[in-house]
Protein backbone atom coordinates (compact mmCIF):
# COMPACT_ATOMS: atom_id res chain seq x y z
CA UNK A 1 0.00 0.00 0.00
CA UNK A 2 0.93 3.44 -0.59
CA UNK A 3 1.36 5.99 1.81
CA UNK A 4 2.88 9.48 2.53
CA UNK A 5 4.00 11.27 5.88
CA UNK A 6 4.04 15.01 6.44
CA UNK A 7 6.65 15.83 8.98
CA UNK A 8 5.40 18.48 11.17
CA UNK A 9 1.26 19.60 11.35
CA UNK A 10 1.86 23.41 11.46
CA UNK A 11 4.55 25.63 9.73
CA UNK A 12 5.44 29.22 10.67
CA UNK A 13 7.87 31.09 8.56
CA UNK A 14 8.73 34.98 8.28
CA UNK A 15 7.52 36.69 5.15
CA UNK A 16 10.99 36.33 3.07
CA UNK A 17 11.81 33.32 4.32
CA UNK A 18 12.65 29.81 2.67
CA UNK A 19 9.51 27.53 3.25
CA UNK A 20 10.18 24.12 3.94
CA UNK A 21 7.66 21.60 4.20
CA UNK A 22 8.73 18.02 4.36
CA UNK A 23 7.02 14.52 2.40
CA UNK A 24 8.03 11.18 2.71
CA UNK A 25 6.41 8.63 0.58
CA UNK A 26 6.21 5.13 0.70
CA UNK A 27 5.01 2.59 -2.35
CA UNK A 28 6.42 -0.77 -4.12
CA UNK A 29 5.85 1.06 -7.32
CA UNK A 30 7.43 3.90 -8.85
CA UNK A 31 5.12 6.75 -7.37
CA UNK A 32 3.45 9.46 -9.21
CA UNK A 33 3.65 12.59 -6.09
CA UNK A 34 1.95 15.48 -5.83
CA UNK A 35 1.46 18.82 -3.88
CA UNK A 36 -2.10 20.44 -3.08
CA UNK A 37 -2.96 23.44 -1.45
CA UNK A 38 -5.88 24.83 0.35
CA UNK A 39 -7.01 27.33 1.20
CA UNK A 40 -9.81 28.09 3.97
CA UNK A 41 -13.67 26.83 2.93
CA UNK A 42 -12.15 25.60 -0.64
CA UNK A 43 -10.91 22.78 -2.14
CA UNK A 44 -7.72 21.42 -3.42
CA UNK A 45 -5.23 23.20 -5.86
CA UNK A 46 -2.66 21.21 -7.28
CA UNK A 47 0.80 23.29 -7.11
CA UNK A 48 2.93 20.45 -8.55
CA UNK A 49 3.58 16.90 -9.89
CA UNK A 50 5.94 14.48 -9.62
CA UNK A 51 5.44 11.62 -13.26
CA UNK A 52 9.50 10.79 -13.34
CA UNK A 53 9.99 13.14 -16.38
CA UNK A 54 12.67 15.21 -13.94
CA UNK A 55 13.51 15.26 -10.42
CA UNK A 56 13.05 18.85 -9.46
CA UNK A 57 9.66 20.11 -10.24
CA UNK A 58 8.48 23.56 -10.37
CA UNK A 59 5.09 24.64 -9.69
CA UNK A 60 2.57 27.53 -9.45
CA UNK A 61 3.44 30.93 -7.12
CA UNK A 62 6.85 30.09 -6.83
CA UNK A 63 6.92 26.50 -5.56
CA UNK A 64 9.24 23.10 -6.39
CA UNK A 65 10.10 20.19 -5.33
CA UNK A 66 12.70 17.73 -5.66
CA UNK A 67 12.30 14.13 -5.80
CA UNK A 68 15.07 11.82 -3.96
CA UNK A 69 14.08 8.19 -4.47
CA UNK A 70 17.37 7.51 -1.94
CA UNK A 71 15.28 9.33 0.37
CA UNK A 72 12.12 8.61 -1.06
CA UNK A 73 11.07 12.21 -0.10
CA UNK A 74 9.30 14.87 -1.98
CA UNK A 75 9.79 18.14 -0.17
CA UNK A 76 8.18 21.24 -1.12
CA UNK A 77 10.24 24.70 -1.17
CA UNK A 78 9.86 28.10 -1.74
CA UNK A 79 12.31 30.81 -1.81
CA UNK A 80 10.66 33.63 -0.42
CA UNK A 81 7.63 33.59 1.46
CA UNK A 82 4.60 35.53 0.67
CA UNK A 83 1.30 36.76 3.28
CA UNK A 84 -0.61 34.69 0.21
CA UNK A 85 0.88 31.28 0.94
CA UNK A 86 -0.72 30.91 4.20
CA UNK A 87 -2.83 28.11 3.93
CA UNK A 88 -2.42 24.15 4.28
CA UNK A 89 -0.65 22.12 2.01
CA UNK A 90 -0.89 18.31 1.29
CA UNK A 91 1.58 15.79 -0.12
CA UNK A 92 -0.64 12.88 -2.08
CA UNK A 93 0.40 10.32 -4.55
CA UNK A 94 -1.09 7.56 -6.81
CA UNK A 95 -0.16 4.28 -8.64
CA UNK A 96 -0.36 5.76 -11.80
CA UNK A 97 -0.73 9.39 -13.05
CA UNK A 98 -4.50 10.22 -14.04
CA UNK A 99 -5.31 7.70 -11.42
CA UNK A 100 -8.01 9.61 -9.26
CA UNK A 101 -7.28 7.54 -6.45
CA UNK A 102 -5.20 9.54 -4.29
CA UNK A 103 -3.53 9.15 -0.97
CA UNK A 104 -3.24 12.25 1.18
CA UNK A 105 -0.62 12.95 3.94
CA UNK A 106 -2.06 14.57 6.83
CA UNK A 107 -1.51 18.57 6.07
CA UNK A 108 0.67 21.09 6.99
CA UNK A 109 -0.56 24.34 7.71
CA UNK A 110 1.73 27.28 7.03
CA UNK A 111 1.51 30.42 8.84
CA UNK A 112 3.87 33.24 7.65
CA UNK A 113 4.80 35.98 10.32
CA UNK A 114 4.67 39.96 8.87
CA UNK B 1 -13.65 27.45 -18.99
CA UNK B 2 -15.47 26.26 -15.78
CA UNK B 3 -14.34 24.23 -13.19
CA UNK B 4 -15.94 21.48 -11.27
CA UNK B 5 -18.85 21.89 -9.63
CA UNK B 6 -20.58 20.95 -6.38
CA UNK B 7 -23.87 21.63 -4.82
CA UNK B 8 -25.19 22.49 -2.55
CA UNK B 9 -21.64 23.85 -0.70
CA UNK B 10 -23.48 23.53 2.66
CA UNK B 11 -26.33 21.20 3.95
CA UNK B 12 -27.05 20.84 7.54
CA UNK B 13 -29.12 17.53 7.63
CA UNK B 14 -30.28 15.61 10.89
CA UNK B 15 -28.96 12.45 12.24
CA UNK B 16 -30.83 9.02 11.02
CA UNK B 17 -31.83 11.26 7.36
CA UNK B 18 -29.79 10.47 4.00
CA UNK B 19 -28.64 12.75 1.58
CA UNK B 20 -27.67 13.75 -1.77
CA UNK B 21 -24.62 15.50 -3.12
CA UNK B 22 -24.21 16.11 -7.20
CA UNK B 23 -20.89 17.65 -8.86
CA UNK B 24 -20.70 18.43 -12.21
CA UNK B 25 -16.90 17.80 -13.92
CA UNK B 26 -15.49 19.92 -16.21
CA UNK B 27 -16.67 19.62 -19.54
CA UNK B 28 -15.07 16.57 -21.08
CA UNK B 29 -13.69 15.17 -18.17
CA UNK B 30 -15.27 11.09 -17.85
CA UNK B 31 -13.59 10.52 -14.86
CA UNK B 32 -14.94 11.90 -11.05
CA UNK B 33 -14.06 10.54 -7.59
CA UNK B 34 -15.25 11.86 -4.05
CA UNK B 35 -13.11 12.42 -0.56
CA UNK B 36 -14.43 12.75 2.32
CA UNK B 37 -12.26 15.39 4.88
CA UNK B 38 -12.53 15.89 8.33
CA UNK B 39 -10.47 16.56 10.91
CA UNK B 40 -9.57 13.54 12.66
CA UNK B 41 -9.09 11.67 9.32
CA UNK B 42 -8.12 13.94 6.90
CA UNK B 43 -8.48 13.20 3.31
CA UNK B 44 -9.60 10.02 2.58
CA UNK B 45 -10.57 8.30 -1.23
CA UNK B 46 -14.52 7.22 -1.51
CA UNK B 47 -15.15 6.24 -4.77
CA UNK B 48 -14.02 6.91 -8.22
CA UNK B 49 -16.31 6.60 -11.57
CA UNK B 50 -15.85 6.43 -14.57
CA UNK B 51 -18.43 6.43 -17.74
CA UNK B 52 -20.34 4.92 -15.49
CA UNK B 53 -18.64 2.74 -13.89
CA UNK B 54 -17.64 2.42 -10.70
CA UNK B 55 -13.65 1.84 -10.87
CA UNK B 56 -12.23 2.32 -7.41
CA UNK B 57 -13.93 2.35 -3.96
CA UNK B 58 -12.14 3.33 -0.45
CA UNK B 59 -12.70 1.55 2.61
CA UNK B 60 -15.99 3.49 3.62
CA UNK B 61 -19.60 1.55 4.84
CA UNK B 62 -22.31 0.65 2.50
CA UNK B 63 -24.17 3.79 3.94
CA UNK B 64 -21.86 5.52 0.97
CA UNK B 65 -22.66 4.96 -2.53
CA UNK B 66 -22.42 6.59 -5.56
CA UNK B 67 -23.05 7.14 -9.50
CA UNK B 68 -22.47 8.40 -12.45
CA UNK B 69 -24.48 9.72 -15.31
CA UNK B 70 -24.08 9.69 -19.38
CA UNK B 71 -22.85 13.14 -18.79
CA UNK B 72 -20.36 12.66 -16.52
CA UNK B 73 -22.04 14.38 -13.53
CA UNK B 74 -21.94 12.46 -10.50
CA UNK B 75 -24.24 12.20 -7.21
CA UNK B 76 -23.21 10.29 -4.02
CA UNK B 77 -25.48 9.41 -1.25
CA UNK B 78 -25.35 9.07 2.28
CA UNK B 79 -27.84 6.77 3.98
CA UNK B 80 -29.16 6.68 7.67
CA UNK B 81 -26.53 10.10 8.69
CA UNK B 82 -24.11 9.32 11.99
CA UNK B 83 -22.47 12.65 13.79
CA UNK B 84 -18.95 11.43 12.67
CA UNK B 85 -20.26 12.05 8.42
CA UNK B 86 -20.17 15.74 9.38
CA UNK B 87 -17.18 16.62 6.69
CA UNK B 88 -16.27 18.54 3.55
CA UNK B 89 -17.00 16.40 0.53
CA UNK B 90 -14.61 17.20 -2.12
CA UNK B 91 -15.32 16.15 -5.88
CA UNK B 92 -12.58 15.90 -8.65
CA UNK B 93 -12.91 15.10 -11.71
CA UNK B 94 -9.88 14.26 -15.10
CA UNK B 95 -9.60 13.37 -18.09
CA UNK B 96 -7.79 10.43 -18.74
CA UNK B 97 -4.12 11.21 -18.34
CA UNK B 98 -4.67 15.03 -16.83
CA UNK B 99 -4.59 16.39 -13.99
CA UNK B 100 -7.03 15.79 -11.22
CA UNK B 101 -9.13 19.42 -10.98
CA UNK B 102 -10.85 19.46 -7.58
CA UNK B 103 -13.97 21.39 -6.54
CA UNK B 104 -15.36 23.70 -3.46
CA UNK B 105 -16.44 20.77 -1.76
CA UNK B 106 -19.88 20.57 0.03
CA UNK B 107 -19.68 21.01 3.98
CA UNK B 108 -21.94 18.68 5.41
CA UNK B 109 -22.86 18.91 9.19
CA UNK B 110 -25.31 16.35 10.66
CA UNK B 111 -27.05 17.62 13.93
Amino acid sequence: AQSVTQLGSHVSVSEGALVLLRCNYSSSVPPYLFWYVQYPNQGLQLLLKYTSAATLVKGINGFEAEFKKSETSFHLTKPSAHMSDAAEYFCAVSEDFGNEKLTFGTGTRLTIIP
Amino acid sequence: KAGVTQTPRYLIKTRGQQVTLSCSPISGHRSVSWYQQTPGQGLQFLFEYFSETQRNKGNFPGRFSGRQFSNSRSEMNVSTLELGDSALYLCASSFPDADVTFGSGTRLTVV
